[in-house]
C-alpha cells in the first residue's frame, strides 16, 4: 500500500518561495500511469488542487496558480516536490500530497498534511 | 476554471438519507464521468468515497452512492450514522489534465 509523507518548513516569509517534499513508500513514483498531486486547504476553507505530476515527469497546474508553481520529481529518492513562489499570507494552508493510481481524476492515497504559515 | 458549487451545509437524523449536490458546467461535470466525492473529518486527510460518478472504492459502505445528471452530480448517504458527520467535497476532471473542487458541504447528523 502506498504511503505519502509531506515535509518542509512550517513558516515562510511573504514574497519568498514555499517548498515542500512528498516522500513516497510502497511503490515507485515512476509507476506507469500514476499521477502525483499537491493540494492545499486554507484554515477553515475548502480543498484546492494545485497541480499534478504524471509518472513521466510532465506536470499540470491549476490555471490560477500556474505562474507561481513548479512540481517536480526525484526518482532516486522516490520523492516529488512543490515550489510555490512569491507567497503571500493568502497562501497559508495545510498542504497535502496525494496519488492517483486506481481511477481517473481520483486521488486515493493521501499524506497527513503539512501546515505552512506565511508570515513575516 | 471556477469552483464547483455545493451547499454549505446539510443535515439529517440517524437512519435518514441525505443528498448533497455538486453543480459545475459543461466544461467539467457535464463533459466527463470523472466526478469524485471525498469525506474529510476534522484534522484528517480527505478520503475517497465515490469515484467516476458512482463507483465505490473497496471498504466504503454501500450506504454511499453517487449519480450525475447534466452539469450536476450528487452524493447520497442512506441510513445516516453518527460517523458520517464530516465535510464532503466533490471534484471533477475539467479537461487538459486539470481538476476542480467544490467548496465543500458540512454534513451534520442530528
Amino acid at each position: 500500500q502506498l504511503q505519502l509523507q509531506e515535509s518542509g518548513p512550517g513558516l515562510v516569509k511573504p514574497s519568498e518561495t514555499l517548498s515542500l517534499t512528498c516522500t513516497v513508500s510502497g511503490g515507485p513514483i515512476s509507476s506507469s500511469g500514476y499521477y502525483w498531486g499537491w493540494f492545499r486547504q486554507p484554515p477553515g476553507k475548502g480543498l484546492e488542487w494545485i497541480g499534478s505530476m504524471y509518472y513521466n515527469g510532465i506536470s499540470f497546474y491549476n490555471p490560477s496558480l500556474k505562474s507561481r508553481v513548479t512540481i517536480s520529481g526525484d526518482t532516486s529518492k522516490n520523492q516529488f516536490s512543490l515550489n510555490l513562489r512569491s507567497v503571500t499570507v493568502a497562501d497559508t494552508a495545510v498542504f497535502y500530497c496525494a496519488t492517483q493510481t486506481i481511477a481517473p481524476a481520483t486521488f486515493h492515497y493521501w499524506g497527513q498534511g503539512s501546515l505552512v504559515t506565511v508570515s513575516s | 476554471q471556477s469552483a464547483l458549487t455545493q451547499p454549505p451545509s446539510a443535515s439529517g437524523s440517524p437512519g435518514q438519507s441525505v443528498t448533497i449536490s455538486c453543480t459545475g458546467t459543461s466544461s467539467d461535470v457535464g463533459s466527463y464521468n470523472y466526478v469524485s466525492w471525498y469525506q474529510q473529518h476534522p484534522g484528517k486527510a480527505p478520503k475517497v468515497m465515490i469515484h467516476e460518478v458512482s463507483k465505490r472504492p473497496s471498504g466504503v459502505p454501500d450506504r454511499f452512492s453517487g449519480s450525475k445528471s447534466g452539469n450536476t452530480a450528487s452524493l447520497t448517504v442512506s441510513g445516516l450514522q453518527a460517523e458520517d458527520e464530516a465535510d464532503y467535497y466533490c471534484s471533477s476532471y475539467a479537461g487538459s489534465n486539470t481538476l476542480v473542487f467544490g467548496g465543500g458541504t458540512k454534513l451534520t447528523v442530528l
